[in-house]
């Protein structure tokens, strides 16, 4: 059974940085381009970026690459999402997902909350 | 970046009633490669979204046949033939044919 586990969300501070990850099991991580995607209390819902199965690519959406990094780490299974430079709009609940055939978010995580505010 | 815009906003149904969900692109979603790249999801309450049809038409696994989508170009539709209470939560439509990808802004269906 596909599992994606977020972690690593929270209050933080404008300005400060976080790191997300996110736990795969479940099928072989390293065979899979993953993204990010984030909802916002709004319920608007945003594509942040993907990521390569093997790490050598990255693609983002404009408004976020000056500010977001995701890396993978294969041995691990593990997604991040490196968050600088946060601001009060940055607030949402942020997706790991994977891909199947044909299909560009197939599975879901349980997202992870993340709050801006001072 | 490319616009969708999902009507109506809010839509009540009765259980066995018949819905249809709209939703617009700001530029046509066929691509080059004659695919056109537009997918529907449900995000039923507290739950994460899922998959219900690709490529306009195409049914996801699992996804009972009482939804349907059509459409072509700019304008798209997602037809539910009779709800049932298990499809109220809100449905989102997404384009993958223009980088980057991008969202409507749902239509949340409640029972009336």
């Amino acid at each position: 059974e596909v599992q994606l586990v977020e972690s690593g969300g929270g209050l933080v501070q404008p300005g400060a940085s976080l790191k997300l990850s996110c736990v795969a099991s479940g099928f072989t991580f390293s065979d899979y381009w993953m993204s990010w995607v984030r909802q916002t209390p709004g319920k608007t819902m945003e594509w942040i970026g993907d990521i390569k199965y093997d790490g050598s690519y990255t693609n983002y959406a404009p408004s976020l690459k000056n500010r977001f990094t995701i890396s993978r780490d294969n041995a691990k299974s593990t997604l991040y999402l490196q968050m600088s430079n946060v601001r009060s709009e940055d607030t949402a609940t942020y997706y790991c997902t994977i891909p199947s055939l044909g299909i560009p978010f197939d599975y879901w995580g349980q997202g992870v909350m993340v709050t801006v505010s001072s | 970046d490319v616009v969708l815009t999902q009507t109506p906003p809010t839509s009540s149904a009765t259980i066995g009633q018949s819905v249809s969900i709209s939703c617009r692109s700001s530029q046509s979603l066929l691509d080059s490669d004659g695919n056109t790249y537009l997918y529907w999801y449900l995000q039923r309450p507290s739950q994460s979204p899922q998959l219900l049809i690709y490529l306009v038409s195409k049914l996801g696994s699992g996804v009972p046949n009482r939804f349907s989508g059509s459409g072509s170009g700019t304008d798209f539709t997602l037809k539910i033939s009779g709800v049932e209470a298990e499809d109220l939560g809100v449905y989102y439509c997404v384009q993958g044919t223009h980088d980057p990808y991008t969202f409507g802004a749902g239509t949340k269906l409640e029972l009336k």
